[in-house]
């Protein structure tokens, strides 16, 4: 089983909202991801969980704060978000960082009006 | 510089053509490469993933890697309709970070 799940699939929120977007994986890996995607750009990293640990954070800015309550969940926190945040958010997980496969979730496409 | 190139394409292939799409890292370290494939509005999918100098089949699918040349390719044969797409190159060095190619876009003209 490669399945990765996120909820929800489809968001909006106002500049003054606070939302969560959800990503579960049973599939024993300990690196989780998040991604940002705008339409006909590739994935672009966000952040990297490594052991439920923070290893990278690609300079995102603080509206945005994502954390690991166990080696199956990540979240990422949304807080004042500006209209060009709209996109596709995507969860991956691999066995480890680095070299391992990546597998995606469905995303979550975000509209911040 | 761009570490992972594609070109954006649309590259276009009658059905039941083969498929030719190419890749070119900078990279020398990277030690791990990986075929998506993407459909509009949907997440990427993984075709393929291949570690060491040479061919790797899967069905349809071939994916050639040659280190020496820093290029990865991939083949599609008896293309289908059904794999008009992006196809996202994504190669993995180290830094625990994978990097993605532009991607090529497919059109399989029936």
């Amino acid at each position: 089983d490669t399945e990765v799940t996120q909820t929800p699939k489809h968001l909006v929120m106002g500049m003054t909202n606070k939302k969560s977007l959800k990503c579960e994986q049973h599939m024993g890996h300990r690196a989780m991801y998040w991604y940002k995607q705008k339409a006909k750009k590739p994935p672009e990293l966000m952040f990297v969980y490594s052991y439920e640990k923070l290893s990278i954070n690609e300079s995102v800015p603080s509206r945005f704060s994502p954390e690991c309550p166990n080696s199956s969940l990540l979240n990422l926190h949304l807080h004042a978000l500006q209209p060009e945040d709209s996109a596709l958010y995507l969860c991956a997980s691999s066995q480890r960082t680095g070299v391992d496969t990546q597998y995606f979730g469905p995303g979550t496409r975000l509209t911040v009006l | 510089q761009k570490e992972v190139e594609q070109n954006s394409g649309p590259l276009s292939v009658p059905e039941g053509a083969i498929a030719s799409l190419n890749c070119t890292y900078s990279d020398r370290v990277s030690q791990s490469f990986f075929w998506y494939r993407q459909y509009s509005g949907k997440s990427p999918e993984l075709i393929m993933s291949i570690y060491s100098n040479g061919d790797k089949e899967d069905g349809r699918f071939t994916a050639q890697l040659n280190k020496a040349s820093q290029y990865v390719s991939l083949l599609i044969r008896d293309s289908q309709p059904s794999d008009s797409a992006t196809y996202l190159c994504a190669v993995a060095g180290g830094y625990q970070k994978v990097t993605f190619g532009t991607g090529t876009k497919l059109q399989v003209i029936p």
